[in-house]
């Protein structure tokens, strides 16, 4: 496609749900980064991937949240007994290179609420 | 962590006016970003500036940057009703391949 897409872009869950977020970057791109984004925040780094490989995943806030890419394209980031703290924005990114830090192109995000 | 902070937090300016935000980092870096966010939706990339450059233009924008006082600035001449978003700077802090960001600046440009 034309630009990063996500889905859904609103979820709600309840607390003890496990969810699934995906990720579709641009065709092409090596890298592909998830970021976690809070009501009146910068993006928060989750993870980041360099085609299927996952090669940082140090901002996972803990072992509930995990994400992959199989096929070094698409991406789901899926977070597993949802809690409340984990309700924010989850924001996706691709970029071109897969070293050195350019251009981040973004989708919309997926707006998750864990009730 | 965040490495990069903007103030001022918010800025409400009349349309026509110029807006200008600030951005400070920590540690060395080889480039600065700056990307806008409009209400509910994505960021979008406005600007890079490399660790070598001091100032940069883009149409209305005008970044500028001092690797010894660790900090940059984006100005906005001309301010539109569609310059209301939340900007934000990112820098590399040396990284290969990752950003940190600030908590970004929100601006309201008043009509």
């Amino acid at each position: 496609g034309a630009g990063v897409s996500q889905s859904p872009r609103y979820k709600v869950a309840k607390r003890g749900q496990d969810v699934a977020l995906r990720c579709d970057p641009i065709s092409g791109h090596v890298s592909l980064f998830w970021y976690q984004q809070a009501l009146g925040q910068g993006p928060e780094f989750l993870t980041y991937f360099q085609n299927e490989a996952q090669l940082d995943k140090s901002g996972l806030p803990s072992d509930r949240f995990f994400a992959e890419r199989p096929e070094g394209s698409v991406s789901t980031l899926k977070i597993q007994r949802t809690q409340q703290e984990d309700s924010a924005v989850y924001l996706c990114a691709s970029r071109l290179a897969g070293v050195r830090t350019g251009e981040l192109f973004f989708g919309e995000g997926s707006r998750l609420t864990v009730l | 962590s965040q490495q990069g902070e903007e103030d001022p937090q918010a800025l409400s300016i009349q349309e026509g006016e110029n807006a200008t935000m600030n951005c400070s980092y920590k540690t060395s870096i080889n480039n600065l970003q700056w990307y806008r966010q409009n209400s509910g939706r994505g960021l979008v990339h406005l600007i890079l500036i490399r660790s070598n450059e001091r100032e940069k233009h883009s149409g209305r924008l005008r970044v500028t940057l001092d690797t010894s006082k660790k900090s940059s600035s984006l100005l906005i001449t001309a301010s539109r009703a569609a310059d209301t978003a939340s900007y934000f700077c990112a820098t590399d802090g040396g990284s290969n391949y990752q950003l940190i960001w600030g908590a970004g600046t929100k601006l309201i440009i008043k009509p």
